[in-house]
């Protein structure tokens, strides 16, 4: 049972233009909700994160879009570069009272920026 | 560096042999998490603790498995009786209490296990 989907395995776009990744979620406790990126031989890297209290979140060129009553986020990498290229995890937190507030993470899209 | 530390990266080892593996988490960080990748998925959660209390366990974690957390510092990951299927990349994160700006937990780049 995959609480957390990225229906799309891989993605490719144009420098400068822009890259959009998909996430949904099926866990109504899910509160807290991150993008990872990550390169080959690295651990995963914060990339931006939004409370559920929220619908919108920006840092620079990236923007995090959260829609609870479809329970999916998308984030948008604008404009996009050949750096950006690594596979993005979207991972989710619940605040349940005690717990580890352990992330469950999507199986992750592998975003090729295309020079 | 004081990001998170994972020793060794990588470990090949035969099945029925024991590897453990050792993280250095954030210094400040009370919180310590460990986690299994493999091939096309994401991370998925094992063990977590609050300093050095074991406080929660996914049911990834068989009876082989065994984690600790000496004095709140680095934590060791035990896979006695290794199988197979234990190859993966083990991952590591800490976090302070409660969870900074972000809510986000700081990952160490793995230790990846290959049984034969």
């Amino acid at each position: 049972d995959q609480q957390v989907k990225q229906n799309s395995p891989s993605l490719s776009v144009q420098e400068g233009r822009i890259s959009i990744l998909n996430c949904d979620y099926t866990n109504s406790m899910f509160d807290y909700f991150l993008w990872y990126k990550k390169y080959p031989a690295e651990g995963p890297t914060f990339l931006i994160s939004i409370s559920s209290i929220k619908d919108k979140n920006e840092d620079g060129r990236f923007t995090v879009f959260l829609n609870k009553s479809a329970k999916h986020l998308s984030l948008h990498i604008v404009p996009s570069q050949p750096g950006d290229s690594a596979v993005y995890f979207c991972a989710a937190s619940a605040m349940v009272l005690g717990s580890a507030r352990q992330l469950t993470f999507g199986s992750g899209t592998q975003l090729t920026v295309l020079p | 560096d004081t990001g998170v530390s994972q020793d060794p990266r990588h470990k090949i080892t035969k099945r029925g042999q024991n590897v453990t593996f050792r993280c250095d988490p954030i210094s400040e960080h009370n919180r310590l998490y460990w986690y299994r990748q493999t091939l096309g998925q994401g991370p998925e959660f094992l063990t977590y603790f609050q300093n050095e209390a074991q406080l929660e366990k996914s049911r990834l974690l068989s009876d082989r498995f065994s984690a600790e957390r000496p004095k709140g510092s680095f934590s060791t990951l035990e896979i006695q009786r290794t199988e197979q299927g234990d190859s993966a990349m083990y991952l590591c994160a800490s976090r302070t209490l409660y969870g900074g700006q972000h809510n986000e937990q700081f990952f160490g780049p793995g230790t990846r296990l290959t049984v034969l």
